[in-house]
């Protein structure tokens, strides 16, 4: 089964500060997720990879899969309080299609101090 | 207009009762989810209903039933709540194997 494994599992940042948090898979990623938890509130949809070498951005958060797929990068530049929360990747089972069936890593804490 | 909502949002119950949390969503999607999530974070997919036809049950105690009565909702009842049952439980809706939405979640302490 695909496991996807999460680094740091905490981050403390200043405000102001870039941070890269990672997701490594134990297979090839059909299709790479990234979602944002904060407590008491669900988690919010933020970007979704799946060509190799495929980045995307959302204001200050740009996330990119690597050309060997087993390997995704969330980078925020310039934190700010608002960005703290759980950061989650999530992966759809080897080969695609997977009617939601998403294998999550553990989640990066990340808490963002003015 | 909020896209996936599900209540209770919190739920405080004694072991051995029965209780449901119900999910509606309203973005026209075919395929639901519940999923939970462990003291430890990891969140598992439990069911998924697509077209009300339940297409994943990932190994979860028969205690557990999910119910669609129609496309946009998709409800979780729960039989003879067990301490372990404890977690946060994510309703989730997406159209077919697209991106996924989740609901904020429903906190189930049984106590």
């Amino acid at each position: 089964s695909q496991e996807l494994e999460q680094s740091p599992q905490s981050l403390i940042v200043q405000e102001g500060k870039n941070l890269t948090i990672n997701c490594t898979s134990s297979k090839t990623l059909y299709g790479l997720y990234w979602y944002k938890q904060k407590y008491g509130e669900g988690l919010i949809f933020l970007m979704m990879l799946q060509k190799g070498g495929e980045e995307k951005s959302h204001e200050k958060i740009t996330a990119k899969l690597d050309e060997k797929k087993q390997q995704s990068s969330l980078h925020i530049t310039a934190s700010q309080p608002s960005h703290a929360g759980i950061y989650l990747c999530g992966a759809d089972p080897p080969g695609g299609t997977s009617y939601g069936k998403l294998t999550f890593g553990q989640g990066t804490i990340l808490t963002v101090h003015p | 207009d909020t896209a996936v909502s599900q209540t209770p949002k919190y739920l405080v119950t004694q072991m051995g009762n029965d209780k449901s949390i119900k999910c509606e969503q309203n973005l026209g999607h075919d395929t639901m989810y519940w999923y939970k999530q462990d003291s430890k974070k990891f969140l598992k997919i439990m069911f998924s209903y697509n077209n009300k036809e339940l297409i994943i049950n990932e190994t979860v105690p028969n205690r557990f039933s999910p119910k669609s009565p129609d496309k946009a909702h998709l409800n979780l009842h729960i039989n003879s709540l067990e301490l372990g049952d404890s977690a946060v439980y994510f309703c989730a809706s997406s159209q077919q194997a697209n991106t996924i939405y989740f609901g904020e979640g429903s906190w189930l302490t049984v106590v």
